[in-house]
């Protein structure tokens, strides 16, 4: 099946800086998600867009549903040690269709 | 609400053996999915549902299956389990009736099969 190609497919980060992940598709999207997965947990949703062009902000977190509904991009601002984990995008038709395609995942670290 | 919960957290089981993996919401979501998550394989969709009563296949459905007799669970079953089948499972649910694709995913259960 289809999977998302996303990238960096992991990052190592020094607390304090800023982040940015992407993620993009050979197919059109009408949904893209954002998932962050904590070591032993399960994905938990952060941010959801439904428009091409759309930028949501989330506390620090801000994701851009790209124009040609293609690709997507996620930014953390200002990282702190909580932010480690998996962020995995998703895209969706949003037409009925139930079904999501997921993206293989960015694994953040923060170095001390 | 205690949203999506599943059981168990861990299994350990022996090649050949059965067991079933129960995934319960309080969400009144009409859609439930049953994903593997593999490492550097991301999350692959083994059995979905769409109401109760309903099941369908997902990306990687063989020596798995599924029912869902009541709206608020979905069970994920292994009739004879294979190595193959270590794996971390994750259950899911939505209300797409709302137009919105998100997805709301459990804890997962780690399963091992020696």
């Amino acid at each position: 099946g289809q999977q998302l190609n996303q990238s960096p497919q992991s990052m190592f980060i020094q607390e304090g800086e800023d982040v940015s992940m992407n993620c993009t598709s050979s197919s059109i999207f009408n949904t893209w998600l954002w998932y962050k997965q904590d070591p032993g947990e399960g994905p938990v949703l952060l941010i959801a867009l439904y428009k091409a062009g759309e930028l949501t902000s989330n506390g620090r977190l801000t994701a851009q549903f790209g124009i040609t509904r293609k690709d997507s991009f996620l930014n953390i601002s200002a990282s702190i040690p909580s932010d480690v984990g998996i962020y995995f995008c998703a895209g969706g038709s949003n037409f009925g269709n139930e079904k999501l395609t997921f993206g293989t995942g960015t694994r953040l670290t923060i170095i001390p | 609400n205690a949203g999506v919960t599943q059981t168990p957290k861990f299994r350990v089981l022996k090649t050949g053996q059965s067991m079933t993996l129960l995934c319960a919401q309080d969400m009144n979501h009409e859609y439930m999915y049953w994903y593997r998550q593999d490492p550097g394989m991301g999350l692959r969709l083994i059995h979905y549902s769409v109401g109760e009563g309903t099941t369908a296949k997902g990306e990687v459905p063989d020596g798995y299956n599924v029912s869902r007799l009541k709206k608020q669970n979905f069970l994920l079953g292994l009739e004879s389990a294979a190595p193959s089948q270590t794996s971390v499972y994750f259950c899911a649910s939505s209300y797409p009736l709302t137009g919105r694709d998100e997805q709301f995913f459990g804890p997962g259960t780690r399963l091992t099969v020696l």
